[in-house]
């Protein structure tokens, strides 16, 4: 599957810990996105990567959260100190630089926080 | 703010009806606009988009869009539905920028009986 792949699919955690979220996207896609989806809404635009930078971020996105992509191909989202408010599905999306083209999804990281 | 309204939350049809799905966003300038889909238990799969050009746009499995900019609408229609339409569809825009950050609406739960 070249697809979007995000790991782990479902996440359960107690709250107050930290968790971390994988996203591979597509090989040859250099901008890659975190949403998060809360039930009865649409995604919600958290960050913005092109290549390794971290061009943009959403006032959604507090201190407890942090995402990365090193080497401008993975990426990982962290929250710390988990809220039973983050409970939600994470999605990332990947897409191309080369003019007008349409982001890909990955199943997305169902998060829930008891 | 930069917003989309989907203006059905359920749609409940019978096979064989037509459907029309309501979508509208704020003014911002330049858009572009996308019909997502989501068959459950999988990942958001994009339906359509319209970057430019034609109004009229033709996706996937016979579903179009129309682009009336006088109403900033993007509503998504398709003559005849079929069971295995049952999904939540989401409108989603991009504003004129380098992010190309989606802005969703809501979703529509579709329901489709046989």
């Amino acid at each position: 599957d070249t697809g979007v792949s995000q790991d782990p699919r479902h996440k359960i955690t107690k709250r107050g810990q930290n968790v971390t979220f994988r996203c591979d996207p597509i090989s040859e896609h250099n901008r890659l996105y975190w949403y998060r989806q809360t039930l009865g809404q649409g995604p919600e635009f958290l960050t913005y990567f092109q290549n390794e930078a971290q061009l943009e971020k959403s006032r959604l996105l507090s201190d407890r959260f942090s995402a990365e992509r090193p080497k401008g191909s993975f990426s990982t989202l962290e929250i710390q100190r988990t809220e039973q408010g983050d409970s939600a599905m994470y999605l990332c999306a990947s897409s191309s630089r080369q003019g007008n083209t349409e982001a890909f999804f990955g199943q997305g990281t169902r998060l829930t926080v008891v | 703010a930069q917003s989309v309204s989907q203006h059905n939350h359920h749609v409940i049809l019978s096979e064989a009806a037509s459907l029309e799905l309501g979508c509208n966003y704020s003014y911002g300038g330049t858009v572009n606009l996308f019909w997502y889909v989501q068959y459950p238990g999988q990942h958001l799969q994009l339906l359509l988009k319209y970057f430019s050009g034609d109004p009229l746009v033709k996706g996937i499995k016979g579903f179009e869009a129309e682009f009336i900019k006088s109403k900033f609408s993007f509503n998504l229609r398709k003559p005849s539905v079929q069971w295995s339409d049952t999904a939540e569809y989401f409108c989603a825009v991009t504003y004129g920028g380098a992010t190309n950050k989606l802005i969703f609406g809501t979703g529509t739960l579709l329901a489709v009986q046989p």
